[in-house]
C-alpha cells in the first residue's frame, strides 16, 4: 500500500522567500508523484507530477520537486514566493499499474506575508 | 472546454435524508472517480468508474454509499440517510485514460455537503 506524509500542516514565508513543501512517501513499487493546488473553494488544480525520466521535475507557477528515491521525497519548492502561492498543497502517490488511484497527504498550508 | 462541474457547490441535509452529487466530466472524458475530504484531512478516494461501469469502489463505505456513470448524463454519487459524520467536500475529478504516464485527473470545484 501506498501512504505519504506531509511536514508541517502550515508553512509561512515572506514575499520573495524562497518556499520549501515536504513530501515523503512509502510504495513497494516505484511511484508515480504529484503536487496539486488548492485555492479556498476551489477544486484541486496539478502542478507537476513525476513518473519516469527526470528526477527533477518542473512544474506550472514557478515550482518544481525533486524526485529522490533514496530518501523517498519529493519536496516542492519554489524561489521567490507571491502572494498568489498562498493557498493549500497537497502531495500524492499513485503506482503506475491499473487506473491512477491517488493516494494524498494531509495537506500543507501555505501562508504569505508582504 | 469547460472543466468539470459538479453540483451543487453546497448541499444541506438533515439526518436521515438522502444527498445526490452530480458530477459532469470534462468533455472527452469516460473516467470518473470521487474522493472524499473531511475537515483538516486530505482527500481520500472513494470510487473510479467507466461509462456504465463500476472498476474500483474499495474505497466507499459499505452501506448508504452508491455511485453511478450512465451511458448518458453525469455521474451521480448518492448518499441514502445521511449522518453528521458525512458532512464533507466530495470531490469529482475526470480523466482521459491514455498510454502509459500520461493520464492526468482533472478536478472538479467540489460539492460541500453539510449535514444537520
Amino acid at each position: 500500500a501506498q501512504s505519504v506524509t506531509q511536514l508541517g500542516s502550515h508553512v509561512s514565508v515572506s514575499e520573495g522567500a524562497l518556499v520549501l513543501l515536504r513530501c515523503n512517501y512509502s510504495s513497494s513499487v516505484p511511484p508515480y508523484l504529484f503536487w496539486y493546488v488548492q485555492y479556498p473553494n476551489q477544486g484541486l488544480q496539478l502542478l507537476l507530477k513525476y513518473t519516469t525520466g527526470a528526477t527533477l521535475v518542473k512544474g506550472i507557477n514557478g515550482f518544481e520537486a525533486e524526485f529522490k528515491k533514496s530518501e523517498t521525497s519529493f519536496h516542492l519548492t519554489k524561489p521567490s514566493a507571491h502572494m498568489s502561492d498562498a493557498a493549500e498543497y497537497f502531495c500524492a502517490v499513485s503506482v503506475p499499474t491499473g487506473f491512477q488511484k491517488l493516494v494524498f497527504g494531509t495537506g500543507t498550508r501555505l501562508l504569505v506575508s508582504p | 472546454n469547460a472543466g468539470v462541474m459538479q453540483n451543487p457547490r453546497h448541499l444541506v441535509r438533515r439526518r436521515g435524508q438522502e444527498a445526490r452529487l452530480r458530477c459532469s466530466p470534462m468533455k472527452g472524458h469516460s473516467h470518473v472517480y470521487w474522493y472524499r475530504q473531511l475537515p483538516e484531512e486530505g482527500l481520500k478516494f472513494m470510487v473510479y468508474l467507466q461509462k456504465e461501469n463500476i472498476i474500483d469502489e474499495s474505497g466507499m463505505p459499505k452501506e448508504r454509499f452508491s455511485a453511478e456513470f450512465p451511458k448518458e448524463g453525469p455521474s451521480i454519487l448518492r448518499i441514502q440517510q445521511v449522518v453528521r459524520g458525512d458532512s464533507a467536500a466530495y470531490f469529482c475529478a475526470s480523466s482521459q485514460r491514455l498510454a502509459g504516464t500520461q493520464e492526468t485527473q482533472y478536478f472538479g470545484p467540489g460539492t460541500r455537503l453539510l449535514v444537520l
